[in-house]
């Protein structure tokens, strides 16, 4: 398989608690993207990383959100003392830039359902 | 103002019909246009990508930009049930800003 792997597919956790979801781009991708989608809404922008640098952060994302690509290859996304209104749909997207078009085409992983109760 | 908004759904059309799906945009910056599919309770999935004025077709679909007037459509001919999903149009600076998406229902 050699598409976005995202892991879990389903987390369930109580208000306050952390979790932590992992993201494996397609190997040749040098961007990786992570984006959150609650029903109804097209996905919303969190962050995204070329290589290990993180270059930009959503301005609305709380600082309980924290994101990692150590060696540039898998990323983390960790939600501290989750909250009900984290509950959504976490999507990694991975992408190739320097590609020749202006912009990357963006290859989605299945994402993490998460439920905070 | 948002940065990407889409016609108002659901959508429904019969079998064999044209969808038509639009979509404008604010930023006149704005370079890229996508369009994404995304079956219930799965991930987007890229059908059309759109850089420069005019139409782009792939099969069954064409994709319109015009960026004087700030809109992109997607156009579906022959519309048949398994188009139904959810279609997400997207522009891109350094990452991709999506709208809601318009749910379209292909009745047989």
């Amino acid at each position: 398989d050699t598409g976005v792997s995202q892991d879990p597919r389903h987390k369930i956790t109580k208000r306050g608690q952390n979790v932590t979801f992992r993201c494996d781009p397609i190997s040749e991708h040098n961007r990786l993207y992570w984006y959150r989608q609650t029903l109804g809404q097209g996905p919303e922008f969190l962050t995204y990383f070329q290589n290990e640098a993180q270059l930009e952060k959503s301005r609305l994302l709380s600082d309980r959100f924290s994101a990692e690509r150590p060696k540039g290859s898998f990323s983390t996304l960790e939600i501290q003392r989750t909250e009900q209104g984290d509950s959504a749909m976490y999507l990694c997207a991975s992408s190739l830039a320097g590609s020749g078009q202006l912009n990357e085409k963006l290859f989605f992983g299945s994402g993490t359902q998460l439920s905070v109760l | 103002q948002k940065e990407v908004e889409q016609n108002s759904g659901p959508l429904s059309v019969p079998e064999g019909a044209i969808a038509s799906l639009n979509c404008t945009y604010s930023d006149r910056g704005s370079q890229s246009f996508f369009w994404y599919r995304q079956y219930s309770g799965k991930s987007p999935e890229l059908i059309m990508s759109i850089y420069s004025n005019g139409d782009k077709e792939d099969g069954r679909f064409t994709a319109q930009l015009n960026k004087a007037s700030q809109y992109v459509s997607l156009l579906i001919r022959d519309s048949q049930p398994s188009d139904s999903a959810t279609y997400l149009c997207a522009w891109g600076g350094s990452r991709l800003t999506f709208g809601e998406g318009t749910q379209l229902t292909v009745n047989p």
